[in-house]
């Protein structure tokens, strides 16, 4: 089945470092999700890629997808302490196909 | 105020125990997922329900068992075939299979 897989597991920065974690799909996908969860909460949904290459940003995160569509990456540039919790990348196969979620990244920034 | 409930927030039980977890929306989303949540760990699919009255399992499926009688609930039970049920888990939903999940306040299960 399809296999999801994100690195790094941990990430730890200081405030003001860029952070970048990847995500690498076993199968082509139709589109990719990235959620984030805080510490101790639940994961809030952050943004859907659907297109070869697209690149779309918030704020200081910018958001990427292959062009094979196979693998996304999530870069955050000057980190906050904010930015502190784990970043999942999700992935779909086909268009209404469920989602097969990575392990995550988490994120700690030291002030 | 939309969104999606989960109660109780913790939750003890005794090994041996079934235990059943809530879970209710209010954005008349298709879609209702249950996921379980190891310390460190990613999102492990239990079951969904695409539909009422229909749902499907997912990766780890056994020792667990759901209903989705309305549109709007779709509760949990944890069985003591469960080998090892103590995590937190997660029900989301979304407007239909595939599309961004929201997600539930979470449910943290200690069984003893």
């Amino acid at each position: 089945g399809q296999q999801v897989m994100q690195i790094p597991q941990y990430q730890h920065v200081q405030e003001g470092e860029d952070f970048t974690t990847y995500c690498n799909s076993s199968t082509t996908l139709s589109n990719i999700q990235w959620y984030k969860q805080r510490p101790g909460g639940h994961p809030v949904f952050l943004i859907q890629l659907v297109k070869s290459g697209e690149v779309k940003k918030q704020k200081r995160l910018t958001f990427q997808f292959g062009e094979a569509k196979k693998n996304s990456s999530l870069h955050i540039t000057a980190t906050q302490t904010t930015d502190v919790g784990t970043y999942f990348c999700a992935g779909q196969e086909t268009s209404g196909s469920r989602l097969t979620f990575g392990e995550g990244t988490q994120l700690t920034v030291n002030p | 105020d939309g969104g999606i409930t989960q109660s109780p927030k913790y939750l003890f039980r005794k090994e041996g125990q079934n235990v059943t977890l809530s879970c209710e929306q209010n954005l008349n989303h298709d879609a209702m997922y249950w996921y379980r949540q190891d310390p460190g760990q990613g999102l492990r699919l239990i079951y969904y329900s695409q539909i009422v009255n229909d749902f499907q399992k997912g990766d780890i499926a056994e020792g667990y068992s759901v209903s989705r009688e309305k549109k709007e609930s779709f509760p949990l039970t944890v069985t003591s075939a469960q080998k090892n049920p103590t995590a937190f888990y997660l029900c989301a939903s979304s407007l239909y299979r595939g599309y961004e999940q929201y997600f539930g306040p979470g449910t943290r299960l200690t069984v003893t």
